[in-house]
């Protein structure tokens, strides 16, 4: 039982480069998130999907994508990087209210 | 007023050392709150839920009181694998998702 798995664990990109970041968990969870955090803030979530097939906005939407490919997995992507993106990214699942979160992509944007 | 407010410490203790966090919230509909905690570039870990007016696990008693939006998490004989961010948080009102704060900063010296 892994719970939360994300890949990659590291990335760097150059500027306008695209990339999807992964998530997976098999703990059979209907809501999926992901999150960034950035040093001296809280974790500010991007997107979230409630259920298989349905996604919606978080706090900070803007330059992500998403996609719940289906009730395991739950994709980030970055169309177009920016230097403002560097950040790490949780993924979480949860069952009723409590999340799990995944190890993190730690990303950097040059 | 900020959605959830905690003293960002650092807490520096003793080990075997008891510590007390605080945390309030503003957003009354809250109904579901736990304790996170967060080590150094990690993904955030559930400490535990709090239901009710409190609960215990171990070593560590959390406490909510409703009427006065607060919650606190107690630690008794602290040990040095307990260093780390504590997170308070609190669910926004009656859906899934949480309020993430900066959390408490607690080293527990040798």
């Amino acid at each position: 039982n892994a719970g939360v798995t994300q890949t990659p664990k590291f990335q760097v990109l150059k500027t306008g480069q695209s990339m999807t970041l992964q998530c997976a968990q098999d703990m059979n969870h209907n809501s999926m998130y992901w999150y960034r955090q950035d040093p001296g803030m809280g974790l500010r979530l991007i997107y979230y999907s409630a259920s298989e097939g349905t996604t919606d906005k978080g706090e900070v939407p803007n330059g992500y994508n998403v996609s719940r490919l289906n009730k395991r997995e739950f994709s980030l992507r970055l169309e177009s990087a920016a230097p403002s993106q560097t950040s790490v990214y949780f993924c979480a699942s949860s069952e009723a209210r409590t999340q799990y979160f995944g190890p993190g992509t730690r990303l950097l944007v040059l | 007023r900020k959605e959830v407010e905690q003293d960002p410490g650092p807490f520096n203790v003793p080990e075997g050392a008891t510590v007390a966090f605080n945390c309030t919230y503003s957003n009354s509909a809250s109904q579901s709150f736990f304790w996170y905690r967060q080590d150094c570039r990690k993904e955030p870990k559930l400490l535990m839920s709090v239901y009710s007016s409190g609960n215990e696990d171990g070593r560590f008693t959390a406490q909510l009181n409703r009427a006065s939006q607060y919650i606190s998490l107690l630690i008794r004989d602290s040990k040095l694998s307990d260093s780390a961010t504590y997170l308070c948080v609190p669910n926004a009102g009656n859906n899934r998702k949480l309020i993430w704060g900066l959390g408490t900063s607690l080293a527990v010296n040798p």
